[in-house]
C-alpha cells in the first residue's frame, strides 16, 4: 500500500529564509509519480509539480526546488527567499502505477512566513 | 485559464437530508475525481470516473454516495442520507489523462448538523 509521509506539522521562517519541506513516501511500485499542491488560506489546492519515478533529476521553477532521491524515498521541497505569499498548507502527494487515478496525500505541512 | 468549478461553495444541512455537490470540469478533461478533506486533516481520495463509470473508489465511498456524469458537463456527487461524520470540504478534480496533473476546483463545504 502507498504511504506519504510529512513529519513536519508546522514550520515558521521569517521572510526571505530559506525553507525545506520534507516528504517521505512508501511503494511496492517501480512506476509512481509524486506531486506537490499549495493550499493557500482560501483553501484551494494548487498544483506544484509532478515528478515521475524515472526522473530523478532536482528541478527548479523559480524561488522553487524539489529534490527527489529514490535511494531514500524522499521528494522534498525548498522555497528559497521565502515571501509572505507563500503561507500555505503543503501537500505532498503519490500515485502508483502510472497513473494518477488515485493520489494518495500526506498529512500537509503549514508553513508561516513572517514579515 | 480554463478551470474546475464547483457549486455550491458552502452548504449547510440536517443530518439524514441528501446533498449533491456538482462540478464542471475542464471542458476537454476525460478523467474525473471527488476528494474530500476533514477539516484540518489530509486530502483523502474518494472515487475516479472515466468513460461514464467508476473507475476507482475508496473504502469511503460507500453505498451512501454516488456520482454522476448526466449531461456531459457536470460531474456531480450525490450523498444519500448525510452523516455528522460527513462534513468536510469537497474537492472535484479532473485531468486530460491519467497520468498525471490534477486540476482541482476550489472545494465545496459541507455542513451537516
Amino acid at each position: 500500500a502507498q504511504k506519504v509521509t510529512q513529519a513536519q506539522t508546522e514550520i515558521s521562517v521569517v521572510e526571505k529564509e530559506d525553507v525545506t519541506l520534507d516528504c517521505v513516501y512508501e511503494t511496492r511500485d517501480t512506476t509512481y509519480y509524486l506531486f506537490w499542491y499549495k493550499q493557500p488560506p482560501s483553501g484551494e489546492l494548487v498544483f506544484l509539480i509532478r515528478r515521475n519515478s524515472f526522473d530523478e533529476q532536482n528541478e527548479i521553477s523559480g524561488r522553487y526546488s524539489w529534490n527527489f532521491q529514490k535511494s531514500t524515498s524522499s521528494f522534498n521541497f525548498t522555497i528559497t527567499a521565502s515571501q509572505v505569499v507563500d503561507s500555505a498548507v503543503y501537500f505532498c502527494a503519490l500515485s502508483e502505477s502510472g497513473s494518477a487515478r488515485q493520489l494518495t496525500f500526506g498529512s500537509g505541512t503549514q508553513l508561516t512566513v513572517l514579515p | 485559464e480554463p478551470e474546475v468549478t464547483q457549486t455550491p461553495s458552502h452548504q449547510v444541512t440536517q443530518m439524514g437530508q441528501e446533498v449533491i455537490l456538482r462540478c464542471v470540469p475542464i471542458s476537454n478533461h476525460l478523467y474525473f475525481y471527488w476528494y474530500r478533506q476533514i477539516l484540518g486533516q489530509k486530502v483523502e481520495f474518494l472515487v475516479s470516473f472515466y468513460n461514464n463509470e467508476i473507475s476507482e473508489k475508496s473504502e469511503i465511498f460507500d453505498d451512501q454516495f454516488s456520482v454522476e456524469r448526466p449531461d456531459g458537463s457536470n460531474f456531480t456527487l450525490k450523498i444519500r442520507s448525510t452523516k455528522l461524520e460527513d462534513s468536510a470540504m469537497y474537492f472535484c478534480a479532473s485531468s486530460e489523462v491519467g497520468n498525471g496533473e490534477l486540476f482541482f476546483g476550489e472545494g465545496s463545504r459541507l455542513t451537516v448538523l
